[in-house]
């Protein structure tokens, strides 16, 4: 248990459905992440959020729609969705990134992922 | 952020210390050398990190050359849970981490 959870762990959606992933951390901290990892490929950061706010977005097709309501939830909104979006989908908690150069900014802790399948 | 090189695979015989190599010749002074590792279908682990001096946890020891132009993550005793893929990246503090294709180390009877 890392204090990150991710709901739900498996999804199987067609291209035509909206759905939403959640996570929940219970570490205080103010940063949180989604990143992508599909088959064989390095992790993918697509969003970043610091106190709430947007502060990175990777380039992230609209269709992915991220929601982050306070410091302890953050959601990915889907729709239309295209079968190359079927992947794992990590989250991410951290220290805020409040600036300075502590080196704990970058101990993320991660969920155990929601297995995403686009039919 | 600076790249790193690792070796695509390792093997090591549980019991044994497990030596994984990182290649960061373009690190900058302000930079730090994290470690993670991804067990399968699981999230990735932070291990360990460091700027300049070696480190020591619970979970590994990170040894930096006095240069910082390459480092070495040792598990001490390695068994069969420690298989997975092991990222070096190079990173400040307060920016974003770029994983890349990590070390898989497995760790055999």
């Amino acid at each position: 248990e890392t204090g990150v959870t991710q709901t739900p762990r498996h999804l199987v959606m067609g291209m035509t459905n909206k759905k939403s992933l959640k996570c929940e951390q219970h570490l205080g901290h103010n940063a949180m992440y989604w990143y992508k990892q599909s088959a064989k490929k390095p992790l993918e950061l697509m969003f970043v959020y610091n106190f709430k706010e947007q502060t990175e977005n990777n380039s992230v097709p609209s269709r992915f729609s991220p929601e982050c309501p306070n410091s302890s939830h953050l959601f990915l909104h889907l729709h239309t969705l295209q079968p190359e979006d079927s992947a794992l989908y990590l989250c991410a908690s951290s220290p805020s990134l409040a600036g300075g150069v502590s080196s704990s900014y970058n101990e993320q802790f991660f969920g155990p992922g929601t297995r995403l399948t686009v039919l | 952020d600076a790249k790193t090189t690792q070796p695509p695979s390792m093997d090591c015989a549980e019991g044994r210390a497990a030596n994984l190599p990182c290649n960061h010749s373009t690190i900058s002074g302000n930079e730090y050398v994290y470690w993670y590792r991804q067990i399968h279908s699981q999230g990735p682990q932070y291990i360990i990190h460091g700027l300049k001096n070696n480190e020591t946890n619970e979970m590994a020891s990170l040894i930096i050359t006095e240069d910082r132009k390459s480092s070495t993550l040792i598990l001490p005793h390695a068994t069969l849970r420690d298989t997975a893929v092991y990222y070096c990246i190079v990173s400040p503090g307060f920016q974003k981490l770029v994983f890349g294709t990590g070390t898989r180390l497995l760790v055999s009877p």
